[in-house]
């Protein structure tokens, strides 16, 4: 019962922005998304979570729709590091839904 | 700061076996978990930990598995007997406090366990 719906893979070319999307057409009012990636043999990193707001951190933006249905991860200067697997989520504030319910992914490969 | 550290990295033995994890989280991280990477699919939560106590273990095939946190910090998971469907990376992860929005969660490396 996966709350998202990603890309299986995408490229990248080094140097140039990396646009993950991720469809939630099914998200709560008070769900957040939340951003993780896993590069290979390595466990998940947190990246970025939002609500309704853009946000911004060192390592990404997160542009949500305002009709929150949809997100867009950005990597704005990707680099060959950054080729792993990236996961959007949906999680609620609280209860059992706050679990963290992984998804496939999408498999973003930057190309030297 | 030092980060979630798990052992072995690696494990193989034979179905019907039985086998053991070791997790021991960052430093003063209340919650623990454990999930299950199969190979392909995302991470699936095993068993959720605050301080020494189960949150949630709802998806812990508890007729083989079990975990425990004796003291409220390392905690291990034991498989008995291994399936070869058990074949996968164990992953721990802690994160300060179980409630909270902005609570992420920091992940060990994980055990890749192989049942032949």
């Amino acid at each position: 019962d996966a709350k998202t719906t990603q890309p299986t893979s995408m490229d990248c070319a080094e140097g140039r922005a990396a646009n993950l999307p991720c469809n939630h057409s099914t998200i709560s009012g008070n769900e957040y998304v939340y951003w993780y990636r896993q590069i290979h043999s390595q466990g998940p990193q947190y990246i970025i979570h939002g609500l309704k707001n853009n946000e911004t951190n060192e390592m990404a933006s997160l542009i949500i729709t305002e009709d929150r249905k949809s997100s867009t991860l950005i990597l704005p200067h990707a680099t060959l590091r950054d080729t792993a697997v990236y996961y959007c989520i949906v999680r609620a504030p609280s209860g059992s839904a706050r679990q963290l319910t992984f998804g496939s992914g999408t498999q973003l490969t930057v190309l030297p | 700061e030092a980060g979630v550290a798990q052992s072995p990295r690696y494990k193989i033995i034979e179905k019907r076996q039985s086998v053991a994890f070791w997790c021991n989280p960052i430093s003063g991280h209340a919650t623990l978990y454990w999930y299950q990477q199969i190979l392909g699919q995302g991470p699936k939560l095993l068993i959720q930990f605050q301080n020494n106590g189960v949150v949630d273990d709802s998806q812990l095939p508890k007729d083989r598995f079990s975990a425990e946190r004796l003291k409220g910090v390392d905690s291990t998971l034991k498989i008995q007997p291994a399936k070869l469907e058990d074949s996968a990376v164990y992953l721990c992860a802690s994160s300060p406090l179980a409630s909270g929005v902005s609570n992420e969660q920091f992940f060990g490396p994980g055990t890749r366990l192989t049942v032949l």
